[in-house]
């Protein structure tokens, strides 16, 4: 596709309940990243993955969320056992292995009630 | 430590002014990348500049110049000329590590502002 695609875009679940939020960067693009936004806030880093390395995953807040990217291409985050504080945008983001600017997605708004 | 320091939570400017956001930056690799971002109340991060570590030279796009600082390790934003489309939320970030493979993606708290008639 032509830019980073994101979904769902908004997602309303219970306390308790899993989900998973899906990212498909830019064809070619070998960085992705995860990033959480809380309203009116900065963005806070979650994880990366560049190419075949291991991700950086030391922004995960707990272990209740984790990332896989298949193929080196579409990336899935999963929040388990869902809290209200997870409530947030998600945003994924994706770029090339050169100093070059990030993509974003329009993001997943998550909220837990 | 923090990576990227934004010290102004807000600022204001009246249109057809230049405005100043400004950014610090703490790293001790030598080759980085330094970026502008821009957030309207829409969300959607816009892309605006970007600055190498090693450029000899300010970056400029159109309205936008990045005033980069290397020793004080300084990237501040100068917006010329501002609109009132340039109200919004303004992130500053850096990548490390452009020689020894990129490291993430890190981004400052912002900078709100708002441009007032």
């Amino acid at each position: 596709g032509a830019g980073v695609s994101q979904s769902p875009s908004n997602k309303v679940t219970e306390k308790g309940k899993d989900v998973e939020l899906r990212c498909d960067p830019i064809s070619g693009h070998t960085a992705l990243y995860w990033y959480r936004q809380s309203l009116g806030q900065g963005l806070e880093f979650l994880i990366y993955f560049q190419g075949n390395s291991a991700p950086d995953k030391s922004g995960l807040p707990s272990d209740r969320f984790s990332a896989e990217r298949t193929g080196g291409s579409v990336s899935t985050l999963t929040i388990q056992r869902t809290q209200q504080e997870d409530s947030a945008v998600y945003l994924c983001a994706s770029s090339l292995e050169a100093p070059t600017e990030a993509f974003f997605g329009q993001g997943t708004r998550l909220t837990v009630v | 430590a923090q990576k990227i320091t934004q010290t102004q939570p807000g600022m204001f400017v009246q249109e057809k002014e230049a405005v100043t956001l400004d950014c610090t930056y703490d790293t001790s690799d030598p080759s980085y990348g330094l970026f502008w971002y821009k957030q309207p109340s829409s969300g959607e991060m816009i892309f605006l500049i970007y600055q190498g570590s090693y450029d000899q030279q300010n970056a400029t796009e159109g309205r936008y110049s990045l005033n980069f600082q290397k020793a004080r390790k300084s990237a501040n934003l100068v917006i010329s000329a501002s609109q009132l489309g340039d109200s919004a939320m303004y992130f500053c970030a850096m990548r490390e590590g452009a020689d020894t493979g990129f490291q993430k993606l890190v981004f400052g708290t912002g900078t709100r502002l708002l441009v007032s008639p």
